[in-house]
Formats: C-alpha cells, sequence, structure tokens
C-alpha cells in the first residue's frame, strides 16, 4: 500500500535548486517523512528526515506543511552526481517491531549539466 | 565505519537451481532486513530480524526463500528453486534498533539473473 506519491521523474539544471514534491495524505501523527535516494547500481542511502518541523542538514533541506499532508525535498545545489532516484516515505519511529521502510516507485531526477 | 557487505555482486544461475546471498551487517547492528526490487520498483521487504529473531517475514515466498541470522550477525538468503521473477536485486540494511529514527544503512546488493 502507498502510502505517498511522487512525480515519477524531473529534470533540474545542474547548480541550481532540485525541489522535489511528495504528497503523503494519510499520514499518522506519529509517522516520520523519510527520504533516501538510490543512485545507479547502488543500495539506497538515507538523506533525511523529519516529523513536523522542517529539517536541514549537510546533504538537503525538508520542508514540511503545516498540516503534514505534503513535503519537499530541496537539494540547494544540484550537481551530477544528484541524479539518482529519490524516495518519500512514511514511517514509524521509535517502534522495535516490524518496521520496514516502504518505498514506491520514486521520482527519477536528471540533473542536466 | 565500514559499511554493509554483501556477496557475491552478481549471480547467474538456471531456473530450478538454488542459491545463496550473504550479508554481512555494520557493526553493533541488532536489526538486519533483506529486500528484494525488481527492475523499474522500489526495494521490497522480504524478512527483518532483530538479533537472531524473525520480526516480520509476511512478504517471504516461504515455499523457496528461507534467510537465517544464526549468531546474531551474518546472514545468509536462499532461493530453492529459483524462478525465472526472482531476477532482482537482493539488497541488505541493517540499523542500530528497529526503533531508530536514523533508519537503515543499505548494502550495494547482490543483482541476481535467473535464466
Amino acid at each position: 500500500d502507498a502510502k505517498t506519491t511522487q512525480p515519477p521523474s524531473m529534470d533540474c539544471a545542474e547548480g541550481r535548486a532540485a525541489n522535489l514534491p511528495c504528497n503523503h495524505s494519510t499520514i499518522s501523527g506519529n509517522e516520520y517523512v523519510y527520504w533516501y535516494r538510490q543512485i545507479h547500481s547502488q543500495g539506497p542511502q538515507y538523506i533525511i528526515h523529519g516529523l513536523k518541523n522542517n529539517e536541514t542538514n549537510e546533504m538537503a533541506s525538508l520542508i514540511i506543511t503545516e498540516d503534514r499532508k505534503s513535503s519537499t525535498l530541496i537539494l540547494p545545489h544540484a550537481t551530477l552526481r544528484d541524479t539518482a532516484v529519490y524516495y518519500c516515505i512514511v514511517r514509524v519511529a521509535g517502534f522495535d517491531g516490524a518496521n520496514n521502510l516502504f518505498f514506491g516507485t520514486g521520482t527519477r531526477l536528471t540533473v542536466i549539466p | 565505519e565500514a559499511g554493509v557487505a554483501q556477496s557475491p555482486r552478481y549471480k547467474i544461475i538456471e531456473k530450478r537451481q538454488s542459491v545463496a546471498f550473504w550479508c554481512n551487517p555494520i557493526s553493533g547492528h541488532a536489526t538486519l532486513y533483506w529486500y528484494q526490487q525488481i527492475l523499474g520498483q522500489g526495494p521490497k521487504l522480504l524478512i527483518q530480524f532483530q538479533n537472531n529473531g524473525v520480526v516480520d517475514d509476511s512478504q517471504l515466498p516461504k515455499d523457496r526463500f528461507s534467510a537465517e541470522r544464526l549468531k546474531g550477525v551474518d546472514s545468509t538468503l536462499k532461493i530453492q528453486p529459483a524462478k525465472l521473477e526472482d531476477s532482482a536485486v537482493y539488497l541488505c540494511a541493517s540499523s542500530p534498533r528497529a526503533s531508530g529514527r536514523r533508519s537503515q544503512y543499505f548494502g550495494p546488493g547482490t543483482r541476481l539473473t535467473v535464466t
């Protein structure tokens, strides 16, 4: 059961900001929004996560709307190495039981020189 | 810190043969996951271990797939007998605890081709 909706593909010019949207209208109060990316022929890589406040780390920023029904991942200055499939995932944290990541099909971001 | 190790990286077998994949998680990580990723799709969980116990194997096709993590460290995933539709990348991931907010670290995967 997909809990998130993402556009299948996006392009971004190198050096510009990449803004990747995600809809998660059925998110529960105890579910976090996670973003992972998967570069070709590699395993997924954690990027960032948040509950309701905006978050920033060395890789990206995460903007979550006040109603938590959608979010945007921002790569401030995209490089060619950011070309990858980006997955938006909602997941309960703080639970030691069955707690896998449900990956949809993600957004394929292509950074163009 | 060493990452999650998997071997082999590639495997080609004929249908009805058997195959095994190996995973060594990050040292100290109690939780280990096996995912299957079919071309063009996102990874799908097959099984989750907490130490050497199974937490979730609801998506594991138990008639042909098996997995173990006997000493709570390394894990093996076996397919016997393989079918054409098992062609996929098999990803192993680990985390310190299932409840950790930092979530999972993935290995590079094993690409299986069944002919």
